[in-house]
């Protein structure tokens, strides 16, 4: 079955380190998402890309940036991580064109601590 | 930017009682979806809808394009629907056309 895992599921890290986040889907989708997850916020879009070597900034991309080098994954990086930036961080894809975001798949999430 | 309401933000229930779950936006849309959270779990669609009602299961889904209005209804509730249910609207342009809801947290007593 096609699937959108994400990795690592946990991870703890220090302020100022770069630590990425790995997001890989066998959907095939051209649509790949990074959102972070916070109490008393909706989802949030950092980062997003319509198909290979196509990226583009989201809502709160300060401080992240993703690369898309295949199909398949698009890695999300923290470049000094901060400690506004201790989150879950969801990954999701979609199949749909520019204009239409249509079904979305989510990973698991990535609870990401940054002390 | 399109304002996402949910309501209520919180409910709790008892087993096989009737849940209804209602999501407001501000500006029209080209379709609107509601997603399943368990704890500590990750996000999964329910339904993807731009007009009338769509049914899976025990789970129905509305919406009313004039009214800018969706509800999402739970029969015959039970524990394991116990979860965070998010709203989510596509006012179309890509990815930052989507505006989620800040979600309803469901619990189902035995």
């Amino acid at each position: 079955d096609a699937e959108i895992t994400q990795s690592p599921r946990h991870k703890i890290t220090e302020t100022g380190r770069q630590v990425t986040l790995a997001c890989h889907q066998t959907w095939n989708h051209n649509n790949m998402f990074w959102y972070r997850q916070d109490l008393g916020h909706g989802l949030r879009l950092i980062h997003y890309s319509y198909g290979v070597q196509d990226t583009n900034k989201g809502e709160v991309s300060d401080g992240y940036s993703v690369s898309r080098s295949n199909t398949e994954d698009l890695p999300l990086t923290l470049e000094s991580a901060a400690s506004s930036q201790t989150s879950v961080y969801f990954c999701a894809s979609s199949e749909h064109n520019r204009r239409y975001t249509g079904e979305l798949f989510f990973g698991e999430g990535s609870r990401l601590t940054v002390l | 930017k399109n304002e996402v309401e949910q309501s209520p933000q919180n409910l709790t229930a008892q087993e096989g009682e009737f849940i209804t779950i209602n999501c407001s936006y501000s500006v029209g849309i080209s379709a609107l979806h509601w997603l399943q959270q368990h704890p500590g779990g990750g996000i999964v669609s329910l339904f993807m809808l731009s007009s009338g009602k769509k049914k899976h299961g025990r789970l129905i889904a509305t919406i009313n394009i004039q009214e800018k209005h969706s509800s999402l209804h739970i029969t015959a509730s039970h524990p394991r629907d116990s979860a965070v249910y998010i709203c989510a609207v596509d006012s179309g342009g890509g990815a930052d056309g989507l505006t989620f809801g800040k979600g309803t947290h469901l619990i189902i007593q035995p």
